[in-house]
């Protein structure tokens, strides 16, 4: 099956820094979406973006599908970013999402 | 309604008991998934379905989970004769067709004991 592998796995940062994540897949996908799953397990849509840039307030995604990656910027860090970030790719031919390794991100203050 | 509503958030059985985990999907949406999670895992895809048709069930961990959803709207996964390594949270999602951004319910924590 698809490979979703997801960098790095743990992130602290201090309130007000700036972090990228990162998102490689390994065979071609027509769905990719970025999750925050917040402390109380719930998983909050940030982006559905299966090719090109989007930006949503202090975050922004690009995918690059020829490429096989995705990125997830966070700007401006705030302790409420505390949590793990996923992307979940859903793989041509198949109505399911196969999320990745997760990053798990700590913001202090 | 406005998201997907899971029922009940919580739930506890003896190690042999059956469960049964309800899922409100938003209204009109077509497609509908489960989701198993594991303690410091991401979720993993259990079974799909498309209205009331059950098109994908290669995630169902045994005979023992069952799911169906027979008007095409609420879903329901069975666990049968529960057993410790089910213990985990259950997530169901919907999406309007399978094409598009699915929307996950906030889950169920099953504890087996």
């Amino acid at each position: 099956g698809i490979q979703v592998e997801q960098s790095p796995p743990d992130l602290i940062l201090q309130e007000g820094a700036n972090s990228t994540l990162r998102c490689n897949f390994s065979d071609s996908v027509n769905n990719l979406q970025w999750f925050h799953q917040n402390p109380w397990g719930q998983l909050i849509n940030l982006f559905y973006i299966p090719s090109g840039t989007k930006q949503n307030g202090r975050l922004s995604a690009t995918t690059v599908a020829t490429e096989r990656y995705s990125l997830l910027y966070i700007s401006s860090s705030q302790t409420t970013d505390s949590g793990v970030y996923f992307c979940a790719v859903e793989r041509t031919g198949f109505q399911k999402l196969v999320f990745g390794t997760g990053t798990r991100l700590l913001v202090s203050p | 309604g406005a998201g997907v509503s899971q029922s009940p958030r919580y739930k506890v059985a003896k190690r042999g008991q059956d469960v049964a985990l309800r899922c409100d999907p938003i209204s009109g949406h077509v497609s509908l998934f489960w989701y198993q999670q594991a303690l410091g895992q991401g979720p993993e895809f259990l079974t799909y379905f498309q209205n009331e048709a059950q098109l994908d069930k290669s995630g169902l961990p045994s005979d023992r989970f069952f799911a169906e959803r027979p008007e095409g709207s609420v879903s329901t996964l069975k666990i049968q004769r529960t057993q410790q390594e089910d213990s985990a949270v259950y997530l169901c999602a919907s999406s309007a067709t399978g094409l598009t951004e699915a929307f996950f319910g906030q889950g169920t924590r099953l504890t087996v004991v």
